[in-house]
């Protein structure tokens, strides 16, 4: 299977911030990735799919980057409702394979 | 609008089965590939079984294979996921999500194996 790294695992920020997270994977999966974000409680959300390519519906403040092994998540400028877990997941084979996670907390 | 809504977790003892069902509606269901995909409690999301569009190809988990099945009724519009032989590490939230990558996701279904 592949697999992927995401770091940091938990990550400080304040309102405003720019907070860039990066997701590697053990094998080349193309730009096959999407990123989702997770609220306590709710159902994932797609954010990013194909790597860069923003979901219909979501701000423009998310983008994504990367190909082959690494891929970075940015969010331009933190606002309250981005405060949550987010996760990349490649689907390059029919092994889907999710990131362990990275928790955007409050500083 | 387009919705996934699961139904059918609980309480159930190692060993034992249950048959999870996910209700699409505002899509073509047909037209779609569909997911299960867990999270057990406290920790990351776990794909557990895939089917094409047209129920012609399905993959498992290492984790499951050989216990669990999809399954698809294109004329009620479900999805369905039968889980045999449950075991503790089975315990998790159970979405369903609509094609790759998952555009779509229900708010999930709680199943709890304990004896």
């Amino acid at each position: 299977d592949i697999q992927m790294t995401q770091s940091p695992s938990t990550l400080s920020a304040s309102v405003g911030d720019r907070v860039t997270i990066t997701c590697r994977a053990s094998q080349s999966i193309n730009s096959w990735l999407a990123w989702y974000q997770q609220k306590p409680g709710k159902a994932p959300k797609l954010l990013i799919y194909d790597a860069s390519s923003l979901q219909s519906g979501v701000p423009s403040r998310f983008s994504g980057s990367g190909s082959g092994t690494e891929f970075t998540l940015t969010i331009s400028k933190l606002q309250p409702d981005d405060f949550a877990t987010y996760y990349c997941q490649q689907y390059n084979s029919y092994q889907w394979t999710f990131g362990q996670g990275t928790k955007v907390e409050i500083k | 609008q387009v919705q996934l809504v699961e139904s059918g977790g609980g309480v159930v003892q190692p060993g034992r089965s249950l048959r999870l069902s996910c209700a699409a509606s505002g899509f073509t269901f047909s037209s779609f590939g569909m997911h299960w995909v867990r999270q057990a409690p406290g920790k990351g999301l776990e794909s557990v079984t895939f089917m094409s569009y047209d129920g012609a190809n399905k993959y498992y988990a290492d984790s499951v294979k050989g216990r669990f099945t999809i399954s698809r009724d294109t004329s009620t519009n479900t999805l369905f996921l039968q889980m045999n032989s449950l075991r503790a590490e089975d315990t998790a939230v159970y979405y369903c999500a609509r094609r790759q990558p998952m555009d779509v996701w229900g708010k999930g279904t709680t199943v709890t194996v304990s004896s």
